[in-house]
Order: C-alpha cells, then sequence, then structure tokens
C-alpha cells in the first residue's frame, strides 16, 4: 500500500518569512495530492491539492510542487501570518477515472508555529 | 453552508460498551469516508462508501468494527466491543464522485472517544 512520509514534524518559523513542508510517496500509482490544515479540536480543512498531469499549483500566499519522478511533492507558504500556525497534512491517493479519488493515505503532520 | 455533521462529538464509555457514531454526509454527496486519529498513528483510514456501498474496510479490524449506511443521509461507525486502545478521534468525510472536476474530501468535525 502507499506510504507517505512528511517532514519537519515541526516548524517554527518568524512572521512574515516563508515555511516549506515536505512530502515523499511510495506508490507510482497516486495521482492526487492534497493536503489540509487541522487547528486544535477542528476536522482537518482542504487548503490546496494538486493532480499529477500538473506540476505546481498557487493559491494567494500558498503553493504546492509535484515532482512524479522523484514522488515528492512540497507546500510553500509565503509571508506567513499568526492564523497559519496550526498542523498541517500532506496526503495522497489514487483518482479514478471518471472522477472520485480512494481513501487517503495521510502523512503524520507538521505543526507549523508562528512567532511574532 | 453544508458542512458534515458527526455526533456524538465526545464519548466516554467503559471497555466491553458497544459504541455507536454517526455522521451526516454533505447533501448530494455520494461518498462517505472514516478517518481515525491517534497521536501515534496519525490520520489513518477506516473505511469508506460510495453510493452506499462499501468499496474498503480494509483498514477496519473486523472483529469488533462495523460501518453501514442505512441510506445516503447517515453513515454509523459501530465498535463491539469496545477496548481502551479504541480512544481516538473518529472523523467522518464526505464528496463526490459525480464533479469530475474535484476530488476534495469535506471532514466532520470529529467523535472523541474515550475508552476506559
Amino acid at each position: 500500500g502507499e506510504n507517505v512520509e512528511q517532514h519537519p514534524s515541526t516548524l517554527s518559523v518568524q512572521e512574515g518569512d516563508s515555511a516549506v513542508i515536505k512530502c515523499t510517496y511510495s506508490d507510482s500509482a497516486s495521482n492526487y495530492f492534497p493536503w489540509y490544515k487541522q487547528e486544535l479540536g477542528k476536522g482537518p480543512q482542504l487548503i490546496i491539492d494538486i493532480r499529477s498531469n500538473v506540476g505546481e499549483k498557487k493559491d494567494q500566499r500558498i503553493a504546492v510542487t509535484l515532482n512524479k519522478t522523484a514522488k515528492h511533492f512540497s507546500l510553500h507558504i509565503t509571508e506567513t501570518q499568526p492564523e497559519d500556525s496550526a498542523v498541517y497534512f500532506c496526503a495522497a491517493s489514487i483518482r479514478r477515472r471518471g472522477g472520485g479519488a480512494d481513501g487517503l493515505t495521510f502523512g503524520k503532520g507538521t505543526h507549523l508555529i508562528i512567532q511574532p | 453552508d453544508a458542512r458534515v455533521t458527526q455526533t456524538p462529538r465526545d464519548k466516554v464509555t467503559e471497555m466491553g460498551q458497544e459504541v455507536t457514531m454517526r455522521c451526516q454526509p454533505i447533501l448530494g454527496h455520494n461518498t462517505v469516508f472514516w478517518y481515525r486519529q491517534t497521536m501515534m498513528q496519525g490520520l489513518e483510514l477506516l473505511a469508506y462508501f460510495r453510493n452506499r456501498a462499501p468499496l474498503d474496510d480494509s483498514g477496519m479490524p473486523k472483529d469488533r468494527f462495523s460501518a453501514e449506511m442505512p441510506d445516503a443521509t447517515l453513515a454509523t461507525l459501530k465498535i463491539q466491543p469496545s477496548e481502551p486502545r479504541d480512544s481516538a478521534v473518529y472523523f467522518c468525510a464526505s464528496g463526490t464522485d459525480r464533479d469530475r472536476g474535484t476530488d476534495t474530501q469535506y471532514f466532520g468535525p470529529g467523535t472523541r472517544l474515550t475508552v476506559l
């Protein structure tokens, strides 16, 4: 089955600086890679996702890059703000033809701390 | 706005008791996922359904766990008998395969289960 590794487990950055979280996956059949943000006491919330036919995707201060050959993908957050403090999870899945993804395999999470 | 709802939010029970967790997916979604989150194992897929049919329950301990979808608006996860190692937060997520442009899984707030 799929195995997703995520690094680092904790990341502390100064407000306004950039944060980068990296993940690797093992199953070359995986083609859907979402990133989730989880705040204390809440369920994970999707912040951005990327499919394997795309190398990079950006949404305001958040970007994700994917290297299919190396089987790794990364989350980049620029101009970090205090509200970015949370646990971030990467995940991988297989998106079937005709729509609909299988269940997600998650990384272990990164606790992002934004220092004022 | 449309949300996944889960009940109960918190459950404390004694070892050996039956536990039932309920999930109401977002109206119109035809895929329901059950995940479990613990400090040690992180987020793990237990089972998922599409159009009320189970597609994968390989992550679920078969001897004590069961998942069902009595109708399109209700998914249940039962543990009988419960054990202390089942203590975790159980998340339900829903999605749809009817929109070819999205594979987003929307997570509920979770049920925090404590088995004494």
